[in-house]
């Protein structure tokens, strides 16, 4: 298996421009996380689907981001417009449900987003 | 809340040499834990996890943690350090009314040879 694949690897855009980032979650997981890697905040939990449904998107700093699954291979994080301050590295993340047990996070390699 | 907490930013130590770093939770009820450990530019990669069971967990890499109830504690452990395990280290603990992992700020791991 691939693991959790991201595109781009690395953005630069100016302020004001739109962003999408883009994840392949591992196939057959049914959960799907995306977060964000500062040096002052950390790793935050900005969304997470379960069976391509948003579960929890309090972790969305503002309107300016969304994200969507449209389907259980494919999601999506949108900032528009962008500001210097969401420069950051954005990681997605997949899981599956087995029951009863709880079952750790595959993180892909990341998307580093630097915003001018 | 669910909290962990990762008492040091960085954690010195030489090449075969024994290694711990220091994790601690705040949960209600009996907890789920993990480690993961992230190398430089790259994504978080789980190490181990407690769920139940036995209190010392073995993981990848030759690391190990303990869980320890008493002490709300659940330290990762190395016997002998290597110098490629310098990098990043994250214990989280999964929220059991969101299902979210909750993770610590992070410790950085310096091996020296």
């Amino acid at each position: 298996d691939a693991g959790v694949i991201q595109s781009p690897r690395h953005e630069v855009t100016e302020m004001g421009q739109e962003v999408t980032l883009r994840c392949k979650p591992i196939s057959g997981h049914d959960y799907l996380f995306w977060y964000r890697q500062t040096m002052m905040r950390g790793l935050e939990l900005l969304i997470y689907f379960n069976n391509n449904v948003p579960i929890d998107d309090s972790g969305m700093p503002e309107d300016r981001f969304s994200a969507k699954m449209p389907n259980a291979s494919f999601s999506t994080l949108k900032i528009q417009p962008s500001e210097p301050r969401d420069s950051a590295v954005y990681f997605c993340a997949s899981s599956f449900s087995t029951g009863s047990s709880y079952n750790e996070q595959f993180f892909g390699p990341g998307t580093r987003l630097t915003v001018l | 809340a669910q909290s962990v907490a990762q008492p040091e930013d960085q954690v010195n130590v030489a090449e075969g040499n024994p290694l711990t770093v220091k994790c601690t939770y705040s949960v209600s009820g009996n907890p789920y834990l993990f480690w993961y450990v992230q190398y430089p530019n790259r994504g978080l990669q789980f190490l181990l996890k407690y769920i139940t069971g036995d209190n010392l967990v073995k993981g990848s890499y030759g690391f190990e943690a303990e869980f320890n109830k008493s002490q709300t504690s659940f330290h990762l452990k190395k016997p002998s350090a290597l110098v490629s395990d310098s990098a990043l280290y994250f214990c989280a603990v999964r929220d059991k009314d969101t299902d979210k992992l909750i993770f610590g700020t992070g410790t950085r791991l310096q091996v020296f040879p």
